[in-house]
């Protein structure tokens, strides 16, 4: 079956410092893979989406990598904020999602 | 005005009871998706509708049943509700297409007793 792996445990990380946070998948590539950011007690909002073919995407201070050898992608966030502080999902498509990532951003 | 919206936002209810939560959107997106999401486990699809005549089941469908009741309205019931239905639902949004993100509603938090 298809599988969606995120690091469970929390990501602590200073202010300023670049954060990255992995998913792994497993069995064929999947067409894209989407990154979602979630607040406590609320709805995913959408990130970044990146294409099977492509290699890497940007917007701003995100960018994600799609590794169709290793399986995995990369979300990264340049000179991190307090307010990055959220848990970050990872999602195969819109068919399968991982646990997500807690992110800390500490002051 | 919130483009998805979920109704209720909180319901506890008892066990065996039927119950009906409800999302609709304004974003004129075709494709309508219900998820739960519980601690520990992620986000898990439900059931998922391309349009107003098609519904398809998801990963985890039993128990559950839904109406795509028009373009702008995907409604999921519990017949007979269940404790471990306990969770955070979420209804989702998103173009008909290949590579299109989607757009979640706020959540509906269900406590079955």
């Amino acid at each position: 079956s298809q599988k969606i792996e995120q690091n469970s445990e929390a990501l602590n990380i200073q202010e300023g410092k670049t954060a990255t946070l992995t998913c792994n998948y497993t069995n064929y590539s999947p067409a894209y893979l989407q990154w979602y950011r979630q607040d406590p007690g609320r709805g995913p909002v959408f990130l970044l989406l990146i294409r099977e073919n492509e290699k890497e995407k940007r917007k701003e201070r995100l960018k994600v990598t799609f590794d169709t050898t290793l399986k995995q992608s990369l979300f990264h966030i340049t000179a991190s904020q307090p307010a990055d502080s959220a848990t970050y999902l990872c999602a195969r498509e819109w068919i399968i999602f991982g646990k997500g990532t807690r992110l800390h951003i500490l002051p | 005005d919130a483009d998805v919206t979920q109704t209720p936002r909180n319901r506890i209810t008892k066990t065996g009871k039927r119950i009906m939560l409800e999302c609709s959107q304004t974003k004129g997106h075709d494709r309508m998706y219900w998820y739960r999401q519980d601690p520990g486990l992620g986000l898990r699809l439900i059931y998922y509708s391309f349009d107003v005549k098609d519904i398809n089941k998801g990963e985890i469908s039993d128990g559950y049943s839904v109406s795509r009741q028009a373009q702008a309205k995907f409604s999921l019931s519990l017949e007979s509700a269940i404790p471990n239905q306990t969770a955070l639902y979420f209804c989702a949004t998103s173009e008909a297409g290949t590579y299109n993100e989607q757009f979640f509603g706020p959540g509906t938090r269900l406590t079955v007793l």
